[in-house]
């Protein structure tokens, strides 16, 4: 039962380093998140795909990519690390019916430095 | 304006008390909400899905007023285990679009 998978949990980058951060869920979900949570600020969402195939722009999409590479996997790609950047990074997935609460991963606490 | 905008509190209050506190949401279309918990930056965790007008756990009501775009969570005979910080979430259900609030901060003391 490992539910939403986030890997690495820890990174330290330099500015200008580009990383992929990779999500997974064994749980059949059709919707997948990616989040970003800085001190004061909530979890913002930066893009969310309602199912495979598809991915929208959420608050804070700038200095990011998505793949939603199948209905299991939607990892999250800086190109060019910025300090701006450094934060606690959360996936999440959810079934697409309108009631069903979102599950997260354990979230991937990157630094840029 | 944000999606979602939450009291930021900190609320602090002694074992036993009642504490609520209130989210408001800008966008019409959202038509479900949720309460998250969520403790020292760890993931957050569901706490409870708002359906019609409100509903009730335990020591934990969510109430949903559809024309003022707010919910509201009450919290009942407080814990020190409730100390933690509460996320208010809504989804637009025509896009899946699921938008967090800041957070709101309880700290129930001995």
């Amino acid at each position: 039962n490992a539910g939403v998978t986030q890997t690495p949990k820890f990174q330290v980058l330099k500015t200008g380093q580009s990383m992929t951060l990779q999500c997974a869920q064994d749980m059949n979900h059709n919707s997948m998140y990616w989040y970003r949570q800085d001190p004061g600020m909530g979890l913002r969402l930066i893009y969310y795909s309602a199912s495979e195939g598809t991915t929208d722009k959420g608050e804070v999409p700038n200095g990011y990519n998505v793949s939603r590479l199948n209905k299991r996997e939607f990892s999250l790609r800086l190109e060019s690390a910025a300090p701006s950047q450094t934060s606690v990074y959360f996936c999440a997935s959810r079934d697409g019916w309108v009631n069903t609460e979102a599950f997260f991963g354990q979230g991937t606490r990157l630094t840029v430095v | 304006r944000k999606e979602v905008e939450q009291d930021p509190g900190p609320f602090n209050v002694p074992e036993g008390a009642t504490v609520a506190f209130n989210c408001t949401y800008s966008n019409s279309a959202s038509q479900s909400f949720f309460w998250y918990r969520q403790d020292c930056r760890k993931e957050p965790k569901l706490l409870m899905s708002v359906y019609s007008s409100g509903n009730e756990d335990g020591r934990f009501t969510a109430q949903l007023n559809r024309a003022s775009q707010y919910i509201s969570l009450l919290i009942r005979d407080s814990k020190l285990s409730d100390s933690a910080t509460y996320l208010c979430a809504s989804l637009v259900s025509n896009d899946y679009k699921l938008s967090f609030g800041a957070g709101t901060t309880v700290t129930v003391r001995a």
